[in-house]
């Protein structure tokens, strides 16, 4: 299986701050990479497929880059609805996996 | 407008099984894969498995394989998952969702659409 690590787990920061969340695949998944963004209760929301395309509706300070192995998720200018947890998930091979969440607090 | 729909909370017994549905609407339901997702109480995103409608194909998690099975019915547009022997580790929120595939794109494959989530509950 691609195990997929993220970095860090948690993450405190401020209104209007800029953050970078990195996710590291076990094993090359070119850009079949996707973040996703869940608030408690709530399913998780698409924000970036295929490693740095912006989903439909999603406010550009989000933004995601990387591909093989190493990705990175950038959120700029933070607002109080962005805190929430993140996850990243590959779609290269089957089993698909997700990356173990990273849950951003307000500073 | 795509959604999906899914059934409601479930409490069942250890031993037991459970089905669990998801109604999808607003999309052309043979033109996607559709997947399942655990989440147990307080932790993160787990892949449980997939199916592909229009091939009748389906993908499981290892740990799932034996008491698991996903199908479809393309005559109502749902997706369907069992679990079977169920056990108090099975306590989550199961969420389904769509995966659309961008055949245009390298790395065109991400899940786009989700179901509200239905809470399982395996309790004595």
């Amino acid at each position: 299986d691609v195990r997929m690590t993220q970095s860090p787990s948690y993450l405190s920061a401020a209104v209007g701050d800029r953050v970078t969340i990195t996710c590291r695949a076990s094993q090359s998944i070119s850009a079949y990479l996707s973040w996703y963004q869940q608030t408690p209760g709530k399913a998780p929301k698409l924000l970036i497929y295929a490693a740095s395309s912006l989903q439909s509706g999603v406010p550009s300070r989000f933004s995601g880059s990387g591909s093989e192995t190493d990705f990175t998720l950038t959120i700029s200018n933070l607002q109080p609805e962005d805190f929430a947890t993140y996850y990243c998930q590959q779609s290269y091979r089957i089993p698909y996996t997700f990356g173990q969440g990273t849950k951003l607090e307000i500073k | 407008q795509v959604q999906l729909v899914q059934s409601g909370a479930e409490v069942k017994k250890p031993g037991s099984s459970v089905k669990v549905s998801c109604m999808t609407s607003g999309g052309t339901f043979t033109s996607y894969a559709f997947h399942w997702v655990r989440q147990a109480p307080g932790q993160g995103l787990e892949w449980v498995g997939g199916i592909i409608p229009i091939i009748r194909t389906t993908h499981y998690a290892q740990r799932f394989e034996g008491r698991i099975t996903i199908n479809a019915d393309e005559s109502t547009g749902t997706v369907y998952m069992e679990l079977r022997s169920l056990i108090s580790e099975d306590t989550a929120v199961f969420f389904c969702a769509r995966e659309r595939q961008r055949r245009d794109l390298v790395g065109g494959s991400f899940f786009d659409f989700w179901g509200q989530g239905t809470l399982l509950t395996v309790s004595s």
